[in-house]
């Protein structure tokens, strides 16, 4: 089993629509989490952690089950600009294992 | 530009070539890593320093790469012997604590 893994998709939806991505993990001992943004051809970006409390940016909202193991990223109203490849990524502590990214969920916002 | 800056952008190299890539990191930040992106990949993982020191290379693909940071400050990747699947982007992230990580613009290496 892959340490994080995603839905590569691609997803295409209509602007306007909401989209949720899922993600799981198998280390249970895994203490932080992010999703990233990477737009073709370019680095990865940070999106936004996520708190197993739950937390929301803007027209992002991040969720996280460590019962489940499981991440989830929701974006409301979606714009064109939201076309990207969203990577889920978990950080097992300590800084030296570097952080593990999921392959991405690709996702195409049509007009 | 105070973010973190990779040089080459691209390289293209024949097989059994060596190269080597550098990463200047945000000035203040102590942790740099190293990772490799393939193709409908996420980035892998493959080395880490804080300061001078690194602390993780197990990960590294073999012992062809070797990555190196002297003074705790720029750090540079190096793949000896190249072959063909080394073909990816090498991406180098800085960090001053075990969150916020900031990756450059990456290095693209193509070998033929």
């Amino acid at each position: 089993r892959k340490e994080v893994e995603q839905d590569p998709g691609p997803f295409n939806v209509p602007e306007g629509a909401t989209v949720a991505f899922n993600c799981t993990y198998s280390n249970s001992a895994s203490q932080s989490f992010f999703w990233y943004r990477q737009d073709c051809r370019k680095e990865p970006k940070l999106l936004m952690s996520v708190y197993s409390s739950g937390n929301e940016d803007g027209r992002f909202t991040a969720q996280l089950n460590r019962a489940s193991q499981y991440i989830s990223l929701l974006i409301r109203d979606s714009k064109l600009s939201d076309s990207a490849t969203y990577l889920c990524v978990v950080n097992k502590g300590g800084g030296a294992d570097g952080l593990t990214f999921g392959k991405g969920t690709h996702l195409i916002i049509q007009p | 530009d105070t973010g973190v800056s990779q040089d080459p952008r691209h390289k293209i190299t024949k097989r059994g070539q060596n190269v080597t890539f550098r990463c200047d990191p945000i000035s203040e930040h102590n942790r740099l890593y190293w990772y490799r992106q393939t193709l409908g990949q996420g980035p892998e993982f493959l080395t880490y320093f804080q300061n001078e020191a690194q602390l993780e290379k197990s990960r590294l693909l073999s012992d062809r790469f070797s990555a190196e940071r002297p003074k705790g400050s720029f750090s540079t990747l190096e793949i000896q012997r190249t072959e063909q699947g080394d073909s990816a982007m090498y991406l180098c992230a800085s960090s001053q604590s075990r969150f916020g990580y900031t990756f450059g613009s990456g290095t693209r290496l193509t070998v033929v």
